[in-house]
């Protein structure tokens, strides 16, 4: 069973940094693109960051970049996202996810076929 | 950043009900458009993608529809272990992905 687990939010003040984790068991996890996403309160999903497979290419979401680093450790099977000068916008359930490309018709079409349960960042004084 | 808007925000239905919930993308996206289920406290669930294509797994109660920039999710037959926050996301714009607001279906 393919299964996600993150880690590390908290309470931190504007500027601070956190660091969270995703744990990943029951699938290749080196074979796979992963995502953050994240979701503000009351409000819709936003998608943050990915990481390759084998860790060399990264994407950001242009208010996080250069503020927010996604790396990953494939002997330990665990995602990271470094979030460093932490905004109050910042403040949202954070959740890892797993990218896989679906083939409809002749179209492979990106999905999130597995999510971890969130972690929640809180960032205000 | 393409912009995805999603109606109603919540609704109310009874169990055996037929409900359905709308995504409009702000350009066309073809029909890279897909939906999730989502509970409180669990992880989100992939259940339509590519518009209309059924995830495994997924009752087959639940469809989508659509192309271009307007989309739908139906449910036929309302089961009690449906409701939930369904929302969209469009995946045209890889990865830069965005998602539409949410709508909460309750139990009337």
């Amino acid at each position: 069973e393919v299964q996600l687990v993150e880690s590390g939010g908290g309470l931190v003040q504007p500027g601070g940094s956190l660091r969270l984790s995703c744990v990943a068991s029951g699938f290749t996890f080196r074979s796979y693109w992963m995502h953050w996403v994240r979701q503000e309160p009351g409000k819709g999903m936003v998608w943050v960051s990915r990481i390759s497979g084998d860790g060399t290419t990264t994407t950001y979401a242009d208010s996080v970049k250069g503020r927010f680093t996604s790396s990953r450790d494939d002997a330990k099977n665990t995602l990271f996202l470094q979030m460093d000068n932490l905004r109050a916008e910042d403040t949202a359930v954070y959740y890892c996810a797993r990218a896989i490309g679906l083939v409809a018709g002749v179209t492979a079409h990106w999905v999130f076929d597995s999510w971890g349960q969130g972690t929640l960042v809180s960032v205000s004084s | 950043d393409i912009q995805m808007t999603q109606t109603p925000s919540s609704l109310s239905a009874s169990i055996g009900d037929r409900v359905t919930i709308t995504c409009r993308a702000s350009q066309t996206i073809t029909r890279f458009l897909n939906w999730y289920q989502h509970k409180p406290g669990k992880p989100p669930r992939l259940v339509i993608y590519a518009a209309s294509s059924l995830q495994s797994e997924v009752p087959s109660r639940f469809s989508g529809s659509g192309s271009g920039t307007n989309f739908t999710l139906t449910i036929t037959g309302l089961q009690p272990e449906d409701f939930a926050t369904y929302f969209c996301q469009q995946s045209q714009s890889n990865p830069h992905f965005t998602f539409g607001g949410g709508t909460k279906l309750e139990i009337k």
